[in-house]
């Protein structure tokens, strides 16, 4: 069965880069089906969407965050990453990866990793 | 940007029937997928395409949608279903095209 692992440092100063990666086990990240995505959560908020690639390194981004925000894709690690610059304590949050079945209707998430809480602060 | 209205907190007895709104323009004419939030958990995908389960989901959820209001149902609700509930959609007219709702918070009393 497919899972998402993500991993990276659960704190980050302001005005530096996070980074994270997911990795995909017990599957294929090369699929032509599906998309690998980031969303986060802010603390007692709701989901937002970072942004999206396909394995062959494609990319959507939220607009309101693409200024700072590259998602890249490593097939032969089975991975993918996120990396934002100039970070805030606005970005404090919770980061998932998914996985989302294409990029258009219906684009629904099926799989996600357990998440992993990213806190902004020096 | 396309906007997804949820009300922040349903409360249900056991055994009884949760329905949980998702509001948003013209929706019956988007498919509607459901995400299901334990504290301190990921979501969890129940509803797809307005109405689908995934394979594990019990048949305890449903889904509808139509006009401007999608809809989660929950049948013989457990404590086990007490979580937050988002609702989310493809808006293809936009460049932030996953769009999710608002969240409710599903209370078993």
């Amino acid at each position: 069965q497919l899972q998402l692992q993500e991993s990276g440092p659960g704190l980050v100063k302001p005005s530096e880069t996070l980074s994270l990666t997911c990795t995909v086990s017990g599957g294929s990240i090369s699929s032509s089906t599906y998309y690998w995505g980031w969303i986060r959560q802010p603390p007692g908020k709701g989901l937002d969407w970072i942004g999206s690639i396909y394995y062959s390194g494609s990319t959507y981004y939220n607009p309101s965050l693409k200024s700072r925000v590259t998602i890249s894709v490593d097939t032969s690690k089975k991975q993918f990453s996120l990396k934002m610059s100039s970070v805030t304590a606005a970005d404090t949050a919770v980061y998932y990866c998914a996985r989302s079945l294409g990029f258009g209707e219906p684009a629904y998430m099926d799989v996600w990793g357990k998440g992993t809480t990213v806190t902004v602060s020096s | 940007s396309y906007v997804l209205t949820q009300p922040p907190s349903v409360s249900v007895a056991p055994g009884q029937t949760a329905r949980i709104t998702c509001g948003g323009n013209n929706i019956g004419s988007k498919g509607v997928h459901w995400y299901q939030q334990k504290p301190g958990q990921a979501p969890v995908l129940v509803v797809y395409d307005d109405s689908d389960r995934p394979s594990g989901i019990p048949e305890r959820f449903s889904g509808s949608n139509s006009g401007n209001t999608a809809t989660l149902t929950i049948s013989r609700v457990e404590a086990g279903d007490e979580a937050d509930y988002y609702c989310q959609v493809w808006d293809s007219s936009s460049d932030h095209p996953y769009v999710f709702g608002t969240g409710t918070k599903v209370t078993v009393l």
